[in-house]
């Protein structure tokens, strides 16, 4: 799978959006991209993943350059709860009844400010 | 109604003692994860299991036994534990659709070794 480059914090005022970046320069053509986010103390959670159209769904926004080599992850109205470590993470569709490990790297750290 | 979840949620054992983690789904995934979370919040597959039949095994030793007695259970037992196997433990189910994999993860066992 290909090697995901996040930064390692960043700060988003409350009721802004918050935007992460993810660079994924050595992505294949048959990977996609997900985002998962990890809350203090909590499970990792799901948030969205695309192939090469942006996606959209009821937690977040995901942006895909057109090259794919880059994507951004869009949270359109960052609350105190959306503190948490995002990851990005880049893996290749796979066929039911098999399993594929998620390649958790450092993520991001976001931290919404009041 | 929790989708994933894991018992006990914290355990605090003495070294060389031998314990259970239990995990059960109620997603009717057919494939089932353990993950370990160190204290440098890295998170590592363990294994991973298909239909109660394991299909991702990394290196782990092999004190680290999983059992799948049916596919909404996987439990993991650890023998003779040592103060390195000290970390969060997450569980976590999947569906494929489309060949495309979202991973559901459990709320987390942490253990502490003394």
């Amino acid at each position: 799978d290909a090697k995901t480059t996040q930064p390692p914090s960043m700060d988003c005022a409350e009721g802004r959006a918050a935007n992460l970046p993810c660079n994924h320069s050595t992505i294949s053509g048959n990977e996609y991209v997900y985002w998962y986010r990890q809350i203090h103390s909590q499970g990792p959670q799901y948030i969205i993943h695309g192939l090469k159209n942006n996606e959209t769904n009821e937690m977040a926004s995901l942006i895909i350059t057109e090259d794919r080599k880059s994507s951004t992850l869009i949270l359109p109205h960052a609350t105190l709860r959306d503190t948490a470590v995002y990851y990005c993470i880049v893996m290749i569709g796979i066929s039911s009844g098999s399993a594929r490990q998620l390649t958790f790297g450092s993520g991001t750290q976001l931290t919404v400010l009041p | 109604d929790t989708a994933v979840s894991q018992t006990p949620k914290y355990l605090v054992t003495q070294m060389g003692n031998d314990k259970s983690i239990k995990c059960e789904q109620n997603l009717g995934h057919d494939t089932m994860y353990w993950y370990k979370q160190d204290s440098k919040k890295f998170l590592k597959i363990m294994f991973s299991y298909n239909n109660k039949e394991l299909i991702i095994n990394e290196t782990v030793p092999n004190r680290f036994s999983p059992k799948s007695p049916d596919k909404a259970h996987l439990n993991l037992h650890i023998n003779s534990l040592e103060l390195g196997d000290s970390a969060v433990y997450f569980c976590a189910s999947s569906q494929v659709f489309r060949n495309q994999e979202t991973q559901y993860f459990g709320p987390g066992t942490r253990l502490l070794v003394l």
